[in-house]
């Protein structure tokens, strides 16, 4: 049974913090790692599609790292903001459709001013 | 707004009726997925619908009865629904969904909450 671990599985830190978050998936078979967040009653937002080993993404003060070969992905922020509060989700592609994407229970991330 | 709308938003239903929900994209996809999500547990894909054709059914029960008549527009007709199918159930769209696609980003709507009663 392939299976998508996410530490922690919640999270509060102060506003100003940096934080970071492990996806750990099988390191067979890997097409692509995604990470979406997702805000209380809105619809989960894609941050990154990974497919490299190796490979670094950023967008604005979101950045990811990924290990393909120890099957892992660390989400980092830096200077959290309030607004950075959500559900932050990894998924992992092992088979190459779409269908094969096996989602993480996700890391609720909480963020104080 | 990510171009993935669904409806309705919130629904209430008892075992024995029939509803359905209905998901349309915006962004020229040709892939439509619907996944369920469960308390504590993680998102869980139920069915795959490239170029309108099914290409995934996740062992889902046949009292839930998927329809895409067009690569824009899926459906999701539910029938004797038992309580424990209360959940969340979210309609995403990629470009594709086939093998070459395992890059590309799936896009989700904001989900329509479903209680069973």
């Amino acid at each position: 049974i392939l299976n998508v671990e996410q530490s922690p599985q919640s999270l509060h830190v102060q506003e100003g913090d940096s934080t970071n978050f492990t996806c750990s998936f099988p390191s067979s078979n890997f097409y692509a790692l995604h990470w979406y967040r997702w805000e209380t009653a809105k619809s989960p937002e894609a941050l990154f599609v990974m497919t490299l080993n190796g490979d670094e993404k950023k967008k604005g003060r979101i950045s990811a790292t990924l290990n393909t070969k120890e099957g892992y992905s660390y989400l980092y922020i830096k200077g959290s903001q309030p607004e950075d509060s959500a559900t932050y989700l990894c998924a992992f592609n092992y088979g190459g459709s779409q269908g094969n994407l096996i989602f993480g229970k996700g890391t609720k991330l909480s963020v104080k001013p | 707004e990510t171009g993935v709308t669904q409806t309705p938003r919130h629904l209430v239903m008892g075992m024995t009726n029939k509803k359905s929900l209905k998901c349309e994209q915006h962004l020229g996809h040709n892939a439509m997925y619907w996944y369920k999500q469960s308390a504590k547990k993680p998102l869980e894909l139920m069915f795959v619908y490239n170029f309108k054709e099914q290409t995934e059914n996740n062992s889902v029960p046949s009292r839930f009865s998927p329809e895409c008549p067009n690569s824009s527009h899926l459906f999701l007709h539910l029938h004797t629904l038992q309580p424990e199918d209360s959940a969340l159930y979210l309609c995403a769209s990629s470009t594709h969904g086939t093998p070459r696609a395992s890059g590309n980003t799936i896009y989700f709507g904001e989900g329509s909450w479903l209680t069973v009663v």
